[in-house]
C-alpha cells in the first residue's frame, strides 16, 4: 500500500506561476524525499527534508514539512515548461528497510508556455 | 561519474515466459534497490540489496527474485509472467545503506508481457 498520498493528483498553469503540490503520509518518518519523472522515464531526485527540519530550499525548490500533520508540500516557483513532469513524494519506511521508500500516487503538473 | 544504468531499455515477452533485467550502479554504490512502477498500483517496492545480500523485500510473490553480484551489479527475475508483470522497472542505487541518503534512479526497463 502507499504510504503518501498527492495532492492535487493533476495541475496544470501557466509559465511563471507558481506550482503547490502536497503529500500526506500515514506513518513516522526519519526523512522525506521528492522525485521528478518526465514521461515514464526514470526518477530524478529533488530535494530530502529530514524530520526534524521544517523547511528547505533548492534553487526554485521550497519543500515544507509538518510532521504533526504528517504532510509536506512542493513549491515550484516561476515556473516553466521543462518543469512539466510528475511529481512523487516518498518516505522512508520504520519497517526494518533502511533503503525502501514508499510512494505515493504522484501530482501530474502541466506548465503551458 | 556514469549514472545508474539498465538494461534492456524495453523488453516484449508472452505470457509464461520469464525475464531477467540488469541493472548497473554508479560507481562505488552499494545498495541497490527494485521498483516496479505500473499505472494502478503506482511504485511499489521490491526488494533491495547490499553487499550481495538481499535486505528487504515489498509485497510481492515468490516469482520475482534477485540478486546482487560482488560488483554490485544487480539483476532480478521475473519467473511465469503473468499479463500484471507489464510495468516499467526502476533500479535505484545508493551510496550505504541509510535512507538519509538519496538515491539514484536509472531509466528504467519497460516490461510488455503479451
Amino acid at each position: 500500500s502507499q504510504q503518501g498520498e498527492e495532492d492535487p493528483q493533476a495541475l496544470s498553469i501557466q509559465e511563471g506561476e507558481n506550482a503547490t503540490m502536497n503529500c500526506s503520509y500515514k506513518t513516522s518518518i526519519n526523512n522525506l524525499q521528492w522525485y521528478r519523472q518526465n514521461s515514464g522515464r526514470g526518477l530524478v531526485h529533488l530535494i530530502l527534508i529530514r524530520s526534524n527540519e521544517r523547511e528547505k530550499h533548492s534553487g526554485r525548490l521550497r519543500v515544507t514539512l509538518d510532521t504533526s500533520k504528517k504532510s509536506s508540500s512542493l513549491l515550484i516557483t516561476a515556473s516553466r515548461a521543462a518543469d512539466t513532469a510528475s511529481y512523487f513524494c516518498a518516505t522512508d519506511a520504520f519497517s526494518g528497510g533502511y533503503n525502501k521508500l514508499i510512494f505515493g500516487a504522484g501530482t501530474r503538473l502541466a506548465v503551458h508556455p | 561519474k556514469a549514472g545508474v544504468t539498465q538494461t534492456p531499455r524495453y523488453l516484449i515477452k508472452t505470457r509464461g515466459q520469464q525475464v531477467t533485467l540488469s541493472c548497473s550502479p554508479i560507481s562505488g554504490h552499494r545498495s541497490v534497490s527494485w521498483y516496479q512502477q505500473t499505472p494502478g498500483q503506482g511504485l511499489q517496492f521490491l526488494f533491495e540489496y547490499f553487499s550481495e545480500t538481499q535486505r528487504n523485500k515489498g509485497n510481492f510473490p515468490g516469482r520475482f527474485s534477485g540478486r546482487q553480484f560482488s560488483n554490485s551489479r544487480s539483476e532480478m527475475n521475473v519467473s511465469t509472467l503473468e499479463l500484471g508483470d507489464s510495468a516499467l522497472y526502476l533500479c535505484a542505487s545508493s551510496l550505504v545503506l541509510d535512507s538519509s541518503y538519496e538515491q539514484y534512479f536509472g531509466p528504467g526497463t519497460r516490461l510488455t508481457v503479451t
